[in-house]
């Protein structure tokens, strides 16, 4: 089985500070997907990566970067963070290969910002 | 812009019942759609895919529909259980771009 796994399932952060978001996955996947969730609004996509080292931006990337030194690893980063980041933030991963692939998500990390 | 819309944004049924859950999509040009289950507290978990050539696929007591020519897909969960209560959410794919409706809340209840 898949398995992706977040490094926290919830943080509570305040205004400003640095946040590390985690994701690894174990089935030799080349693309890695972060998004948030929020109600409402669905899934966006933050930013993904087709392969290590590379990086594209998604729907929604101000405020936030990410880093790919490892294939089964990919961070997220906020730099300073805002009340407006509190939201559901889930990471994917699928395959190489694009329209038909599912994409396996981990279990989520909430993040409150106060 | 590509947009998905699903309905009804939230549901409560009683166990042993049926619901059926609707997508309509605007995305164009079509690849295929997925629905995905999301228990609170999860990740999503696909449930089925369909691509433009499928009208109907199974999975157990789920039953996708899609009708291309109206860009209308629906989920039919048959007998309903407990275990069924979860967020169902729609992904329309566009060549590699996925576009997520907002989901549908389920509730079964005793």
């Amino acid at each position: 089985d898949v398995k992706v796994t977040q490094s926290s399932r919830y943080l509570v952060k305040r205004t400003g500070e640095k946040v590390f978001l985690e994701c690894v996955q174990d089935m030799d996947h080349e693309n890695m997907f972060w998004y948030r969730q929020d109600p409402g609004l669905g899934l966006r996509l933050i930013y993904f990566s087709y392969d290590v080292k590379m990086k594209e931006k998604g729907d929604i990337p101000e405020g936030y970067s990410v880093s790919r030194e490892k294939k089964e690893r990919f961070s997220l980063i906020l730099e300073s963070t805002s009340t407006n980041q509190t939201s559901m933030y889930l990471c994917a991963s699928t395959p190489k290969g694009r329209a038909r692939n599912e994409q396996f998500f981990g279990p989520g990390t909430r993040l409150t910002v106060l | 812009k590509n947009q998905v819309e699903q309905s009804p944004q939230s549901l409560i049924i009683l166990e042993g019942k049926n619901c059926t859950l609707q997508c309509n999509y605007t995305v164009s040009p079509f690849s295929n759609l997925r629905w995905y289950k999301q228990d609170t507290g999860r990740g999503p978990v696909s449930l089925t895919i369909m691509t433009f050539s499928e009208n109907t696929k199974s999975n157990g007591r789920y039953t996708a529909t899609l009708d291309a020519d109206t860009k209308q897909s629906s989920l039919h969960i048959t007998a309903s259980q407990l275990s069924d209560s979860a967020s169902y959410i729609c992904v329309v794919s566009e060549g590699g771009k996925l576009t997520f409706g907002t989901g549908t809340r389920l509730q079964v209840t005793l």
